[in-house]
């Protein structure tokens, strides 16, 4: 039983190039999450899906896009990455709006 | 102002003392608090949920909720060089589309051997 699993868990990007990180759950939770961690920001919301097949905009959409491929899996796609977009990024599940959200081990992005 | 507050520490306590980390939050009809714990480089993992006023006991841990002075606290007995971390108290706001939780930006605790 893994829980969250993100991959991957480090990556070094140049500006301008794209990538997807992939976040699979084997929890069977409905809703799943993708946030960014900066050093005094906390955790902010860029993507969140309530079900598969849906998708919402969270704080901080700008420059990503997201898929729910299915109920396991949730992905996130920087399609031109640039250096504000250094950050690390969880991935998290809740099983419904009011229980607690389990994450992932993060993926530490760095782009130069 | 911020949905939901914390002081951002270093908040540095003795071996053995009480550690005391607060929360404050914005929405007065909030309903469900979560005070996570964060090792540097991991992942936040939950520590306790308080859904109702009064205080909420887990082993060390004690969790307050007071929702009229729109606070949470978190209280950490006999505090071990192994509790040294940033704590993030997170809360479920009201409001359609709020699905996730919202996150402070945690403080950061240090216990001193």
């Amino acid at each position: 039983n893994a829980g969250v699993t993100q991959t991957p868990k480090f990556q070094v990007l140049k500006t301008g190039q794209s990538m997807t990180l992939q976040c699979a759950q084997d929890m069977n939770h409905n809703s799943m999450y993708w946030y960014r961690q900066d050093p005094g920001m906390g955790l902010r919301l860029i993507y969140y899906s309530a079900s598969e097949g849906t998708t919402d905009k969270g704080e901080v959409p700008n420059g990503y896009n997201v898929s729910r491929l299915n109920k396991r899996e949730f992905s996130l796609r920087l399609e031109s990455a640039a250096p504000s977009q250094t950050s690390v990024y969880f991935c998290a599940t809740q099983l419904d709006d009011n229980t607690e959200a389990f994450f992932g081990q993060g993926t530490r992005l760095t782009v130069v | 102002q911020k949905e939901v507050e914390q002081n951002s520490g270093p908040l540095s306590v003795p071996e053995g003392a009480i550690a005391s980390l607060n929360c404050t939050y914005s929405d007065r009809g909030s309903q469900s608090f979560f005070w996570y714990r964060q090792y540097s480089g991991k992942s936040p993992e939950l520590i306790m949920f308080i859904y109702s006023n009064g205080d909420k006991e887990d082993g060390r841990f004690t969790a307050q909720l007071n929702k009229a002075s729109q606070y949470v606290s978190l209280l950490i007995r006999d505090s071990q060089p192994s509790d040294s971390a940033t704590y993030l108290c997170a809360v479920k706001i009201r409001g359609t589309g709020r699905r996730a939780l919202t996150f402070g930006s945690g403080t950061r605790l240090q216990v001193q051997p």
